[in-house]
């Protein structure tokens, strides 16, 4: 089964500045995905960025990365130059390929402040 | 083009009505799977469906709860006998293929208060 933990259930940052949110998560297997979801007060779920797991290179979206240590089984994401509609919850989510189902962390609320 | 639909948005029962939540996939997915989310969690697996087949029920609670996806019509997610503990925020998500790195695109939920 996986399990997928995030540590910091806040964080704050000042608007321009960068933040980074930790997840680690556990898997039996060898191929599996991994995604941060951003949850805004709307709660509608909308993907931020993927990872798989077979890949080296760590993935970027714009202003978004992750920093991907696959024998540690950390999946950091890193916001830079923050935004005030970066404010939401976000989670970080894994989905082995021999299933279907998302497992999602607990979530780690982030304020971005003026 | 649509998004995945669902409705209502929000949706209150009194203790031992029914609840039924749909939720149409975008166009061109025939995977859908439903979330349930606790005030203050993060989002638990229930079910995943295909189109007349339940491939994955591991996160359904053994009693009240039942889903279907039908050839025709949207999925629908049924809680019979509601009880507080069911008021939750309940999600969809539909997906193009099995697994990833195929991208779960979520609707916006519906909101379920007992009463």
């Amino acid at each position: 089964a996986q399990t997928v933990t995030q540590s910091q259930p806040e964080m704050s940052v000042q608007e321009a500045e960068t933040v980074t949110l930790s997840c680690t998560y556990d898997t039996s297997e060898s191929n599996y995905y991994l995604f941060w979801y951003k949850q805004p007060p709307s709660r509608q779920m909308i993907l931020v960025i993927r990872q798989e797991a077979y890949k080296q290179q760590n993935a970027t979206e714009n202003r978004f990365s992750v920093n991907f240590q696959k024998a540690a089984k950390s999946f950091s994401l890193k916001i830079s130059d923050s935004q005030l509609g970066d404010t939401a919850m976000y989670f970080c989510a894994s989905q082995e390929t021999s299933g279907s189902r998302l497992t999602f962390g607990e979530g780690t609320q982030l304020t971005v402040n003026p | 083009n649509a998004g995945v639909m669902q409705n209502p948005r929000h949706l209150v029962r009194r203790r031992g009505q029914e609840a039924r939540l749909r939720c149409s996939p975008m166009k061109g997915h025939s995977h859908v799977y439903w979330y349930r989310q606790l005030p203050e969690e993060g989002l638990k697996f229930m079910v995943y469906l295909q189109k007349e087949n339940i491939i994955d029920e591991s996160g359904m609670p053994k009693e009240r709860f039942s889903a279907e996806f039908p050839k025709e019509g949207p999925s629908i997610l049924r809680i019979q006998q509601v009880v507080r503990g069911d008021s939750a925020a309940y999600f969809c998500a539909s997906s193009a293929l099995r697994g990833g790195p195929y991208e779960q695109y979520f609707g916006p939920g519906t909101r379920l208060t007992v009463t």
